[in-house]
């Protein structure tokens, strides 16, 4: 069964670089959740999308933005980045409506240097 | 301050035998509960999942119980197996309040289960 996919899977940037992560939900899933996960922390939640609408965000800083297109993959950009970005970042699909079983990609190692 | 708390770290049990995690939860509006297991440099797994509505769902050697009242769920395993080491997560979220807003889920700081040949 096809799964969520996460590009690229590793990145690294320097101080001050911009990155963007891509991530392709499965198909007919219309709701999309990013979600950065730190060095020993859990996943924390920034932001989500349904039907290419910003329906929620979380603790994202404002150096961060992310939209959702017609075929309903995301990006998400990350500007000026700073070594606490540095981080796994994660993506989420799911079927609105349904039960709320969120499935993840294999997230994109992000290290700011 | 947590909304969802894995109080144990690690947990390590022999083959065979079962294992317990625990997740307890302070916010009364998470209405759906799920359990995630993950690997080093993956992404989390979905395993299982329950609504507030049950108190126990069952999926082959994976059960997870929830006990409203005490705001307690838990997931048994049996029989344990080896390739069940990871770190699993508790997660829950709360439910829509309108069309197309978020469910976005809280975690639980995991707790890492090694299962011992």
């Amino acid at each position: 069964a096809a799964g969520v996919i996460q590009s690229p899977r590793h990145l690294i940037k320097e101080k001050r670089e911009t990155a963007t992560l891509k991530c392709y939900p499965i198909p007919r899933h219309d709701t999309v959740y990013w979600y950065q996960q730190g060095p020993g922390q859990d996943p924390q939640f920034l932001i989500s999308f349904y039907e290419k609408m910003q329906s929620d965000k979380g603790s994202i800083p404002d150096r961060f933005s992310a939209q959702q297109f017609s075929d309903y993959h995301s990006e998400l950009n990350m500007s000026s980045l700073e070594l606490g970005d540095s981080a796994l970042y994660f993506c989420a699909s799911v079927v609105r409506g349904g039960k709320n079983e969120q499935y993840f990609g294999p997230g994109t190692r992000l290290t700011v240097t | 301050d947590q909304q969802v708390k894995q109080n144990s770290p690690s947990l390590s049990v022999q083959e065979g035998r079962i294992s317990i995690l625990n997740c307890d939860y302070t916010n009364s509006m998470f209405d759906y509960f799920l359990w995630y297991k993950k690997y080093p440099a993956e992404g989390p797994t979905f395993l299982i999942s329950i609504s507030s509505i049950k108190d126990k769902n069952e999926d082959g050697r994976f059960t997870v119980f929830l006990n409203k009242s005490a705001k307690h769920l838990s997931l048994h395993i049996v029989p344990s197996q080896p390739g069940d080491s990871a770190v699993y997560f508790c997660a829950a979220s709360e439910p829509e309040v309108f069309s197309g807003s978020a469910r976005q889920l809280t975690f639980g700081s995991g707790t890492q289960l090694t299962v011992l040949p």
